[in-house]
């Protein structure tokens, strides 16, 4: 049971270009979101999806984008990367009383 | 002011000891509130899940939230040296969506010293 599946695991980009982060949970959750984890920030709510279907932005949305695939996949895109953008993603789903159930995150440096 | 804060410590304690670890909060809209554990260069992993004010037991882990106060606690007893990871609270208003959009302290990272 693999749970909540990041790939790619590492990247490292150059500024301007683009990439897509994929998510993949195998739990039949409704709920799928992205965070940041910065040092000093914490965690931060990037875009979420409650159900297959429908998408919102969190806190930090800015220089982000997001699809819903299906029920079991929810990418995270960056159209044109910036320093400001690395960090270590982590993708997480959840249903109602199943909380929070993350990934193992992609570690991304923008240089 | 933040909405959660957290003392990101690092915290070091003798192998046995009882840690308490404490999250203070200003969203009177948060009802769900969880407890991480993560350690180094791995995913978060939940530990403890309270909905609303009161007390959660689960082996050698007491969650705790006083929704009066707006602070939430964690006690870990007879710590280990595999305990020794950074602690994460997190919080989330509730979603008729039965999504949670969690916001989170900044870590106490606890160190258990054999």
């Amino acid at each position: 049971n693999a749970g909540v599946t990041q790939t790619p695991k590492f990247q490292v980009l150059k500024t301007g270009q683009s990439m897509t982060l994929q998510c993949a949970q195998d739990m039949n959750h409704n709920s799928m979101y992205w965070y940041r984890q910065d040092p000093g920030m914490g965690l931060r709510l990037i875009y979420y999806s409650a159900s297959e279907g429908t998408t919102d932005k969190g806190e930090v949305p800015n220089g982000y984008n997001v699809s819903r695939l299906n029920k079991r996949e929810f990418s995270l895109r960056l159209e044109s990367a910036a320093p400001s953008q690395t960090s270590v993603y982590f993708c997480a789903s959840s249903q109602p009383g199943r909380v929070g159930f993350f990934g193992q995150g992609t570690r991304l440096t923008v240089v | 002011q933040k909405e959660v804060e957290q003392d990101p410590g690092p915290l070091s304690v003798p192998e046995g000891a009882i840690v308490s670890l404490n999250c203070t909060y200003s969203n009177s809209a948060f009802q769900y509130f969880m407890w991480y554990r993560q350690y180094s260069r791995k995913g978060p992993e939940l530990l403890m899940y309270t909905y609303s004010s009161g007390n959660k037991e689960d082996g050698r882990f007491t969650a705790q939230v006083d929704k009066s106060s707006k602070y939430i606690s964690l006690f870990i007893r007879d710590s280990q040296p595999s305990d020794s990871a950074t602690y994460l609270c997190a919080m989330s208003p509730y979603s008729g969506a039965g999504s949670y959009q969690l916001t989170f302290g900044k870590g106490t990272k606890l160190s258990v010293i054999p």
